[in-house]
Protein backbone atom coordinates (compact mmCIF):
# COMPACT_ATOMS: atom_id res chain seq x y z
CA UNK A 1 0.00 0.00 0.00
CA UNK A 2 1.29 3.47 -0.76
CA UNK A 3 0.80 6.95 0.41
CA UNK A 4 -0.80 8.00 3.28
CA UNK A 5 -3.77 5.71 4.86
CA UNK A 6 -6.18 7.10 7.85
CA UNK A 7 -8.59 4.69 9.43
CA UNK A 8 -11.47 4.83 10.45
CA UNK A 9 -12.80 7.00 7.60
CA UNK A 10 -16.10 7.65 9.64
CA UNK A 11 -16.58 8.17 12.98
CA UNK A 12 -19.40 8.69 15.36
CA UNK A 13 -19.38 9.12 19.02
CA UNK A 14 -20.48 10.72 21.92
CA UNK A 15 -19.28 13.09 24.25
CA UNK A 16 -18.24 10.88 27.08
CA UNK A 17 -16.68 8.19 24.39
CA UNK A 18 -13.02 7.39 24.04
CA UNK A 19 -11.59 6.72 20.41
CA UNK A 20 -8.61 7.10 18.45
CA UNK A 21 -7.72 8.55 14.71
CA UNK A 22 -5.21 6.36 12.82
CA UNK A 23 -2.56 7.55 9.86
CA UNK A 24 -0.05 5.71 8.29
CA UNK A 25 2.57 6.51 5.52
CA UNK A 26 4.41 4.50 3.63
CA UNK A 27 6.11 7.11 2.24
CA UNK A 28 9.64 7.20 3.92
CA UNK A 29 8.66 10.86 5.01
CA UNK A 30 9.95 12.20 8.16
CA UNK A 31 7.45 14.78 9.37
CA UNK A 32 3.88 14.20 10.13
CA UNK A 33 0.79 16.33 10.59
CA UNK A 34 -2.93 16.53 11.65
CA UNK A 35 -5.02 18.93 10.38
CA UNK A 36 -8.53 19.78 11.50
CA UNK A 37 -11.12 21.02 8.26
CA UNK A 38 -14.50 22.31 9.05
CA UNK A 39 -17.05 23.64 6.72
CA UNK A 40 -16.16 27.27 5.01
CA UNK A 41 -12.86 27.47 7.05
CA UNK A 42 -9.41 27.10 6.50
CA UNK A 43 -7.50 24.02 7.46
CA UNK A 44 -6.63 24.21 10.35
CA UNK A 45 -3.00 22.92 11.95
CA UNK A 46 -2.81 21.23 14.88
CA UNK A 47 -0.27 18.95 15.56
CA UNK A 48 3.54 18.57 14.01
CA UNK A 49 5.85 15.70 14.26
CA UNK A 50 9.33 15.74 12.87
CA UNK A 51 11.45 13.02 13.47
CA UNK A 52 9.00 11.55 15.97
CA UNK A 53 9.05 14.44 18.48
CA UNK A 54 6.53 16.98 19.09
CA UNK A 55 7.22 20.43 17.20
CA UNK A 56 4.42 22.31 17.15
CA UNK A 57 0.62 22.39 19.19
CA UNK A 58 -1.00 25.71 17.74
CA UNK A 59 -3.14 25.39 21.35
CA UNK A 60 -5.56 22.39 20.49
CA UNK A 61 -7.64 21.79 23.55
CA UNK A 62 -6.19 18.96 25.72
CA UNK A 63 -9.18 16.08 24.60
CA UNK A 64 -7.09 15.98 21.80
CA UNK A 65 -3.85 13.99 22.58
CA UNK A 66 -1.23 12.39 19.38
CA UNK A 67 1.11 10.39 19.75
CA UNK A 68 4.01 9.48 17.18
CA UNK A 69 5.58 5.65 18.06
CA UNK A 70 7.78 6.27 15.05
CA UNK A 71 8.04 7.87 11.90
CA UNK A 72 5.66 6.00 9.75
CA UNK A 73 2.53 6.35 12.21
CA UNK A 74 0.31 9.32 14.21
CA UNK A 75 -2.53 8.47 16.37
CA UNK A 76 -4.88 11.20 16.91
CA UNK A 77 -6.65 10.37 20.82
CA UNK A 78 -9.95 11.81 21.48
CA UNK A 79 -11.81 11.94 24.94
CA UNK A 80 -14.47 14.01 25.80
CA UNK A 81 -14.95 15.83 23.07
CA UNK A 82 -18.03 18.51 22.18
CA UNK A 83 -20.56 18.52 19.67
CA UNK A 84 -18.31 21.81 17.64
CA UNK A 85 -15.44 19.16 17.16
CA UNK A 86 -17.28 17.18 14.32
CA UNK A 87 -15.24 17.96 11.30
CA UNK A 88 -12.99 16.18 8.63
CA UNK A 89 -9.65 15.58 10.52
CA UNK A 90 -6.74 15.43 8.19
CA UNK A 91 -3.30 13.38 8.19
CA UNK A 92 -0.45 14.64 6.28
CA UNK A 93 3.43 13.67 6.10
CA UNK A 94 6.04 15.40 4.10
CA UNK A 95 10.04 14.58 3.63
CA UNK A 96 10.99 17.33 6.23
CA UNK A 97 8.85 19.85 7.76
CA UNK A 98 9.91 22.62 4.60
CA UNK A 99 8.70 19.86 1.84
CA UNK A 100 5.09 19.95 0.52
CA UNK A 101 2.73 17.75 2.13
CA UNK A 102 1.02 14.43 1.27
CA UNK A 103 -2.45 13.83 2.95
CA UNK A 104 -4.53 11.04 3.62
CA UNK A 105 -7.99 11.00 3.05
CA UNK A 106 -9.34 12.20 6.14
CA UNK A 107 -11.42 10.67 8.85
CA UNK A 108 -14.95 11.97 9.33
CA UNK A 109 -15.79 12.74 12.87
CA UNK A 110 -18.99 13.21 13.99
CA UNK A 111 -19.94 14.15 18.24
CA UNK A 112 -23.18 13.96 19.25
CA UNK B 1 -1.38 38.68 11.90
CA UNK B 2 0.61 35.98 9.43
CA UNK B 3 -3.03 35.01 6.83
CA UNK B 4 -3.61 34.07 3.21
CA UNK B 5 -6.77 35.45 1.49
CA UNK B 6 -7.81 33.63 -1.72
CA UNK B 7 -10.26 35.12 -4.72
CA UNK B 8 -12.95 34.56 -5.84
CA UNK B 9 -14.53 32.11 -3.07
CA UNK B 10 -15.86 30.66 -6.19
CA UNK B 11 -16.25 30.14 -9.86
CA UNK B 12 -18.47 28.82 -11.67
CA UNK B 13 -17.49 28.06 -15.77
CA UNK B 14 -18.57 26.08 -18.86
CA UNK B 15 -15.46 23.60 -20.00
CA UNK B 16 -12.83 25.38 -22.60
CA UNK B 17 -12.39 28.56 -20.31
CA UNK B 18 -9.57 29.85 -18.75
CA UNK B 19 -9.45 30.51 -15.55
CA UNK B 20 -7.65 32.31 -12.82
CA UNK B 21 -7.16 31.96 -9.55
CA UNK B 22 -5.66 34.31 -6.86
CA UNK B 23 -4.09 33.80 -3.92
CA UNK B 24 -2.48 36.90 -1.37
CA UNK B 25 -0.54 36.70 1.47
CA UNK B 26 0.77 38.51 4.30
CA UNK B 27 3.35 36.94 6.13
CA UNK B 28 6.50 37.29 7.88
CA UNK B 29 9.59 34.91 7.40
CA UNK B 30 8.14 33.91 4.19
CA UNK B 31 9.73 30.28 2.90
CA UNK B 32 7.13 29.03 -0.15
CA UNK B 33 3.55 29.06 -1.60
CA UNK B 34 1.98 26.13 -2.29
CA UNK B 35 -1.29 25.26 -4.30
CA UNK B 36 -3.62 22.05 -3.39
CA UNK B 37 -6.60 20.95 -5.28
CA UNK B 38 -9.28 19.31 -2.84
CA UNK B 39 -11.74 17.01 -4.51
CA UNK B 40 -13.30 15.08 -2.14
CA UNK B 41 -11.43 14.67 0.78
CA UNK B 42 -7.54 14.46 0.19
CA UNK B 43 -6.08 17.88 -0.94
CA UNK B 44 -3.23 16.67 -3.51
CA UNK B 45 -0.31 18.99 -4.25
CA UNK B 46 0.15 21.20 -7.31
CA UNK B 47 2.88 23.27 -6.91
CA UNK B 48 5.89 24.46 -4.62
CA UNK B 49 6.72 27.99 -5.61
CA UNK B 50 9.87 29.95 -3.93
CA UNK B 51 11.56 32.03 -6.16
CA UNK B 52 9.60 35.37 -8.07
CA UNK B 53 8.97 35.00 -11.87
CA UNK B 54 9.31 32.15 -12.39
CA UNK B 55 6.11 30.02 -13.61
CA UNK B 56 5.80 26.39 -12.81
CA UNK B 57 3.56 24.32 -15.42
CA UNK B 58 2.12 20.94 -15.07
CA UNK B 59 -0.50 20.24 -18.63
CA UNK B 60 -3.05 22.89 -18.59
CA UNK B 61 -1.83 23.93 -15.20
CA UNK B 62 0.69 27.18 -14.28
CA UNK B 63 1.05 28.94 -11.96
CA UNK B 64 3.56 32.42 -10.67
CA UNK B 65 4.60 34.12 -7.56
CA UNK B 66 4.94 37.56 -6.90
CA UNK B 67 7.25 37.95 -3.74
CA UNK B 68 7.28 41.95 -4.17
CA UNK B 69 3.66 42.17 -4.51
CA UNK B 70 2.66 39.15 -2.12
CA UNK B 71 0.42 37.36 -4.13
CA UNK B 72 0.57 33.97 -6.33
CA UNK B 73 -1.89 32.86 -9.37
CA UNK B 74 -3.11 29.34 -10.64
CA UNK B 75 -4.39 29.40 -14.00
CA UNK B 76 -6.09 26.81 -15.67
CA UNK B 77 -6.34 26.80 -19.63
CA UNK B 78 -9.60 24.60 -21.25
CA UNK B 79 -10.77 23.61 -18.70
CA UNK B 80 -12.52 20.63 -18.00
CA UNK B 81 -15.29 18.99 -15.93
CA UNK B 82 -12.03 16.93 -14.19
CA UNK B 83 -10.70 20.54 -12.78
CA UNK B 84 -13.81 20.94 -10.61
CA UNK B 85 -12.89 21.06 -7.17
CA UNK B 86 -11.52 23.40 -4.12
CA UNK B 87 -8.33 25.21 -4.90
CA UNK B 88 -6.30 25.93 -2.00
CA UNK B 89 -3.05 28.29 -1.35
CA UNK B 90 -0.84 28.00 1.40
CA UNK B 91 1.92 29.64 2.44
CA UNK B 92 5.00 28.10 4.23
CA UNK B 93 6.91 30.23 6.98
CA UNK B 94 9.26 30.14 9.40
CA UNK B 95 8.84 30.94 13.26
CA UNK B 96 10.82 28.64 15.20
CA UNK B 97 10.10 25.52 13.23
CA UNK B 98 8.37 25.71 9.58
CA UNK B 99 4.36 26.22 9.78
CA UNK B 100 1.96 26.35 7.23
CA UNK B 101 -1.36 28.50 7.02
CA UNK B 102 -4.04 27.92 4.93
CA UNK B 103 -6.43 30.07 2.78
CA UNK B 104 -10.45 29.11 2.62
CA UNK B 105 -9.96 28.09 -1.15
CA UNK B 106 -11.72 28.68 -4.34
CA UNK B 107 -14.39 26.60 -5.41
CA UNK B 108 -14.37 25.75 -9.00
CA UNK B 109 -17.14 24.46 -10.72
CA UNK B 110 -16.86 23.38 -14.61
CA UNK B 111 -19.73 22.60 -16.57
CA UNK B 112 -19.91 20.61 -19.41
Amino acid sequence: ETGVTQTPRHLVMGMTNKKSLKCEQHLGHNAMYWYKQSAKKPLELMFVYSLEERVENNSVPSRFSPECPNSSHLFLHLHTLQPEDSALYLCASSLTSYNEQFFGPGTRLTVL
Amino acid sequence: EDKVVQSPLSLVVHEGDTVTLNCSYEVTNFRSLLWYKQEKKAPTFLFMLTSSGIEKKSGRLSSILDKKELFSILNITATQTGDSAVYLCAYLFTSGTYKYIFGTGTRLKVLA
